[in-house]
């Protein structure tokens, strides 16, 4: 089955500067990779998600990069703010089945 | 207004008792899912389903039964041969089998 390694699990940036969390994925045939964000004591969010036809994506200040070639898959936040802290989730999903693979997850921490 | 519910939000049982944990959703999705999360190790399935009256097993469905008798509800009961079951449950649903995953607020359960 598929397996989807997420890195760091934790990270600390000062408001205002950029965060990149990366994820890797084993099976070349998954084709779907959103991103969740979870705050404490809440269930996770779908923040942004993006299919193996297209190679990136944004919405304001997140974006999603993929490298289908690598099989990585990347979560790229500009301009943190101090409410961007929180638990963020990758996941994928393999052709043919009906689940989503998660990540262990990052813990972001953005400093005043 | 649109979304997913689970009930309660903090549920306490002593050891040797079920307990069945509610999911409720009014997106009119097909696909229901529930999740075990405990720190530091993601999320993790127990079960799913992708239409009434039929479920299948997730990758920890040992001391956990489901049903889907409506569309809109997947009760989840946490049964007394569940070894470790302290720990915190997310119901999710989605319009298409793995794709855009939507989670409810979480339900939070301690058995001493």
């Amino acid at each position: 089955g598929e397996n989807v390694e997420q890195h760091p699990s934790t990270l600390s940036v000062q408001e205002g500067d950029s965060a990149v969390i990366k994820c890797t994925y084993s099976d070349s045939a998954s084709n779907y990779f959103p991103w969740y964000k979870q705050e404490l004591g809440k269930g996770p969010q779908l923040i942004i998600d993006i299919r193996s036809n297209v190679g990136e994506k944004k919405d304001q200040r997140i974006a999603v990069t993929l490298n289908k070639t690598a099989k990585h898959f990347s979560l790229h936040i500009t301009e943190t703010q101090p409410e961007d802290s929180a638990v963020y989730f990758c996941a994928a999903s393999l052709v043919g089945y009906s689940t989503l693979t998660f990540g262990k997850g990052t813990m972001l921490l953005v400093s005043p | 207004d649109g979304g997913i519910t689970q009930s309660p939000k903090y549920l306490f049982r002593k050891e040797g008792q079920n307990v069945t944990l509610s999911c409720e959703q009014n997106l009119n999705h097909d696909a229901m899912y529930w999740y075990r999360q405990d720190p530091g190790q993601g999320l993790r399935l127990i079960y799913y389903s992708q239409i009434v009256n039929d479920f299948q097993k997730g990758d920890i469905a040992e001391g956990y039964s489901v049903s889907r008798e409506k569309k809109e509800s997947f009760p989840l009961t946490v049964t007394s041969a569940q070894k470790n079951p302290t720990a915190f449950y997310l119901c999710a649903s989605s319009k298409e089998a793995a794709y855009e995953q939507y989670f409810g607020p979480g339900t939070r359960l301690t058995v001493t």
